[in-house]
């Protein structure tokens, strides 16, 4: 069935330093990938998301890159804050606006 | 205020007792999930449902069921079947069709606690 991987499950970064989470899915039909961020004792909220004909899209310090061959995304965090603390989701959606898989789920701390 | 709503939001299920949860959304959406939180397991899909009256199993459905009477509303049972349902349950709401691949909102989400 659909799948979806995301590495690294924990991620440690300095203030300031940039974070890459990634992730890999398994339909071929996906064709929309959003990601979420969910901090301590609260709900699931998106962040940024990407479609399938596109290749990369940037929101300030955030950025997500498609790679649709390669079943690949990303998502690009610069400049971080320890307020990007938090656990981040990657999630896929196959074309039929059916199932929305989600990865494992990181965990990222920004020291200060 | 629109939005999506959970309830309760901690429950307390003693072993052998069926319980629902509720989650409730008034945001217009035809497509429903709800989702199951363990520690470092991300979110794993239960059930979802693309339109009221219709529903399919997600990765882990066995000893849940859920209905779609009523386009705002999608219950969750718990029932005594699933072997380990302590968790965190999280529900969310989204737009349908093929164009529009859109966001999807959470609830609260319930923490469930069998004793």
């Amino acid at each position: 069935g659909e799948n979806v991987e995301q590495h690294p499950s924990t991620l440690s970064v300095q203030e300031g330093d940039s974070a890459v989470i990634k992730c890999t899915y398994s339909d071929s039909a996906s064709n929309y990938f959003p990601w979420y961020k969910q901090e301590l004792g609260k709900r699931p909220q998106l962040i940024i998301d990407i479609r399938s004909n596109v290749g990369e899209k940037k929101d300030q310090r955030i950025a997500v890159t498609l790679n649709k061959t390669a079943k690949h995304f990303s998502l690009h965090i610069t400049e971080t804050q320890p307020e990007d603390s938090a656990v981040y989701f990657c999630a896929a959606r196959n074309n039929q606006g059916g199932k929305l898989i989600f990865g494992q789920g990181t965990e990222l701390s920004v020291k200060p | 205020d629109g939005g999506i709503t959970q309830s309760p939001k901690y429950l307390f299920r003693k072993e052998g007792q069926n319980v629902t949860l509720s989650c409730e959304q008034n945001l217009n959406h035809d497509a429903m999930y709800w989702y199951r939180q363990d520690p470092g397991q991300g979110l794993r899909l239960i059930y979802y449902s693309q339109i009221v009256n219709d529903f399919q199993k997600g990765d882990i459905a066995e000893g849940y069921s859920v209905s779609r009477e009523k386009k705002e509303s999608f219950p969750l049972t718990v029932t005594s079947a699933q072997k380990n349902p302590t968790a965190f349950y999280l529900c969310a709401s989204s737009t349908r069709g093929q164009q529009m691949n859109t966001e999807a909102f959470f609830g609260q989400g319930t923490r469930l606690t069998v004793v």
